[in-house]
């Protein structure tokens, strides 16, 4: 069965909304998550470490301001997209390590679509 | 030069082939090394990862590692065309404990 939930798998919002994405650990603990963006015909490109308890890390070039992450349990990290833009537009993908095996174990993914 | 290293493809091989993909990295000091399939439109699912130097099989899948060459490869046996899918390479370790993707593989079974 599934070890990681994303919701909602689409949404489509217009222009300057925020949109909120949940990552969900359904069998372990998860001290820490990460959140991967994923443009059409490109990789996987991780935008930030999500940490229980603590600041998220950020990636060179992703603004902190405009993608809040909030990892206030050890099971549920969440991404918002704030003012959201047409160029926001994207594949979001968490991901979860198990503490104990460092296995990584990806959420299905939420596309996003600004309008 | 890109942390990984990956040829875009799209790689063709015949139903029952062996399908080939390989990845480079850069990072000398990488640990431990992912294999993922993508089906169009879906979340990136992990077929093998390697740590050690060598080879390591599961099933139809052989995974490749020479961490001297910094190289690492996934071996597909009897190539379906349910195989079809961009194949990524993921590298972790090193300098940071990110995991890192390379761009994908596109391969293409063909029936």
């Amino acid at each position: 069965g599934a070890v990681v939930s994303q919701h909602p798998s689409w949404v489509i919002c217009k222009s300057g909304t925020s949109v909120k994405i949940e990552c969900r650990s359904l069998d372990f603990q998860a001290t820490t998550m990460f959140w991967y963006r994923q443009f059409p015909k490109q990789s996987l490109m991780l935008m930030a470490t999500s940490n229980e308890g603590s600041k998220a890390t950020y990636e060179q070039g992703v603004e902190k301001d405009k993608f809040l992450i909030n990892h206030a349990s050890l099971t549920l990290s969440t991404l918002t997209v704030t003012s959201a833009h047409p160029e926001d537009s994207s594949f979001y993908i968490c991901s979860i390590r198990q503490d104990n095996t460092g296995e990584l174990f990806f959420g299905e993914g939420s596309r996003l679509t600004v309008l | 030069q890109k942390e990984v290293e990956q040829n875009s493809g799209p790689l063709s091989v015949p139903e029952g082939a062996i399908a080939s993909l390989n990845c480079t990295y850069s990072d000398r000091g990488s640990q431990s090394f992912f294999w993922y399939r993508q089906y169009s439109g879906k979340s990136p699912e992990l077929i093998m990862f390697i740590y050690s130097n060598g080879d390591k099989e599961d099933g139809r899948f052989t995974a490749q590692l020479n961490k001297a060459s910094q190289y690492v490869s996934l071996l597909i046996r009897d190539s379906q065309p349910s195989d079809s899918a961009t194949y990524l390479c993921a590298v972790m370790g090193g300098a940071t404990n990110k995991l890192i993707f390379g761009t994908g593989t596109l391969l293409a079974v063909q029936p």
